[in-house]
């Protein structure tokens, strides 16, 4: 099973900066990953999947990186509404898909 | 725009069969893999498994001991029955559809149902 680790846990960022936020994969899964945000009480909305490509309605401060073992995204400018948990996810090895343990983010 | 609707029991007692029923509407249930994922309360996601139209199924190698999904194409629903629960098995559980015509990623997701497990 590969593992997916998220850092940093917790995120703290002001309004209108840049948000990185960053996800290890334990082996290799070339660029079949996904980013997820889930807002308090909801269930998770599809941001960025193949490592890069932006899901349907999603703005595009949001952006993704990386392949292999390392990605990250990035949101350029941050909005209040961007509060939420982010987790990563890896759809190269399965069963079973593996998701990280998420990266909460904090307006300041 | 499809929408999907997670029903069942809030409430297992340990020991016992957790069912739950996933009703799919705003477009097809033909062609496409539909997925359970569960979330225990504060902590990350973990993959159950999925069930294609045609009845071809994958599970978790951690829960296939346990796990059944099952789909009605003639009611447009997919069911998750998981036997033998414990106290590890409270979650919300959410039924998700992959992206256009592929498993993953994830793009529609019910709004999930709490299943507590508890005697």
């Amino acid at each position: 099973e590969v593992v997916m680790t998220q850092s940093p846990a917790t995120l703290s960022v002001s309004p209108g900066e840049r948000a990185t936020l960053s996800c290890r994969a334990s082996q290799s899964v070339y660029s079949n990953l996904a980013w997820y945000q889930q807002k308090p009480g909801q269930a998770p909305r599809l941001v960025i999947y193949d490592a890069s490509t932006r899901a349907t309605g999603i703005p595009d401060r949001f952006s993704g990186s990386g392949s292999g073992t390392e990605f990250t995204l990035t949101i350029s400018s941050l909005q209040s509404e961007d509060l939420a948990v982010y987790c990563c996810h890896q759809y190269n090895y399965w069963p079973p898909d593996t998701f990280g343990q998420g990266t909460k983010l904090e307006i300041k | 725009q499809v929408q999907l609707q997670e029903s069942g029991p809030g409430l297992v007692k340990p020991s016992e069969t957790l069912s739950l029923t996933c009703s799919v509407s705003g477009g097809s249930i033909n062609h496409y893999y539909w997925t359970w994922i569960r979330q225990p309360p504060g902590k990350g996601l973990e993959w159950i498994g999925y069930i294609y139209s045609s009845g071809t199924t994958s599970y978790n190698p951690s829960l296939k001991s346990r796990v059944t999904i099952s789909i009605d194409t003639s009611k447009n629903q997919l069911s998750l029955n998981l036997s033998s629960v414990t106290a590890a098995d409270t979650a919300v559980y959410y039924c998700v559809r992959g992206l256009r015509q592929y498993p993953r990623p994830f793009e529609y997701w019910g709004q999930g149902t709490l299943v507590t497990v508890s005697s």
